[in-house]
């Protein structure tokens, strides 16, 4: 089946400084894909669309400068979070659509700033 | 725009009994999927069966099946023969039918099988 690869899994980085997560379709072609965050014990909330070759679209409410996506390729798409502060710690995951029928995820990567 | 609804925020059975996780939807789409996903405690997200609005049949995944109702826009998932291993969350989930639509999440039902 379609898979999406997603790294890191963790990633713990100081205050002040940015972290970048990359999400790949391994075996398919995505020109979208889609970041989303969770809190604990809560639902998926979407962050932003990844356009292939062309500017994210943000979902309301969601800092540009502070999450930066980057969709260079049919297979990568990356999310930057830039000058990072606790309260960015959360759980990230991407989604892409290998078939009209629905999408696949990554694993996820639990960011943590200290 | 559309919304999910999953009314049970917690739910719990007994290992080899049967278990229902409700949820309801709203839209003005005709044409659309909608799925249950499932995320354990590694936290990756693994899609349970999907259904296909315009299909009467109710979709079927081994021990997983759905009750689809368009009319009255529920679609529960059934779980039978429940084991330790279906312990997760589970997130019923939509998606209108269309090359560049999103999904659009219910808050989830977190269910504990139990021995």
């Amino acid at each position: 089946g379609a898979v999406v690869s997603q790294h890191p899994s963790r990633v713990i980085c100081k205050s002040g400084t940015s972290v970048k997560i990359e999400c790949r379709s391994l075996d398919f072609q995505a020109t979208t894909m889609f970041w989303y965050r969770q809190f604990p014990k809560k639902s998926l909330m979407l962050m932003a669309t990844s356009n292939e070759g062309s500017k994210a679209t943000y979902e309301q409410g969601v800092e540009k400068d502070k999450f930066l996506i980057n969709h260079a390729s049919l297979t990568l798409s990356t999310l930057t979070v830039t000058s990072a502060h606790p309260e960015d710690s959360s759980f990230y995951i991407c989604s892409a659509r290998p078939d009209i029928y629905g999408y696949t995820f990554g694993s996820g990567t639990r960011l943590t700033v200290v | 725009a559309q919304t999910v609804t999953q009314s049970q925020p917690e739910m719990s059975v007994q290992e080899a009994e049967t278990v229902t996780l409700s949820c309801t939807y709203d839209t003005s789409e005709n044409n659309y999927y909608l799925f249950w996903y499932k995320q354990p405690p590694s936290r990756q997200m693994i899609l349970v069966i999907r259904q296909e609005a315009y299909k009467q049949q109710n979709a079927t995944e081994n021990r997983f099946s759905v009750n689809f109702q368009k009319a009255a826009k529920s679609f529960s998932l059934k779980i039978s023969d429940s084991q330790l291993g279906d312990t997760a969350m589970y997130f019923c989930a939509f998606m209108p039918r269309g090359t560049a639509s999103k999904l659009t999440f219910g808050t989830g039902t977190r269910l504990q099988v139990t021995l």
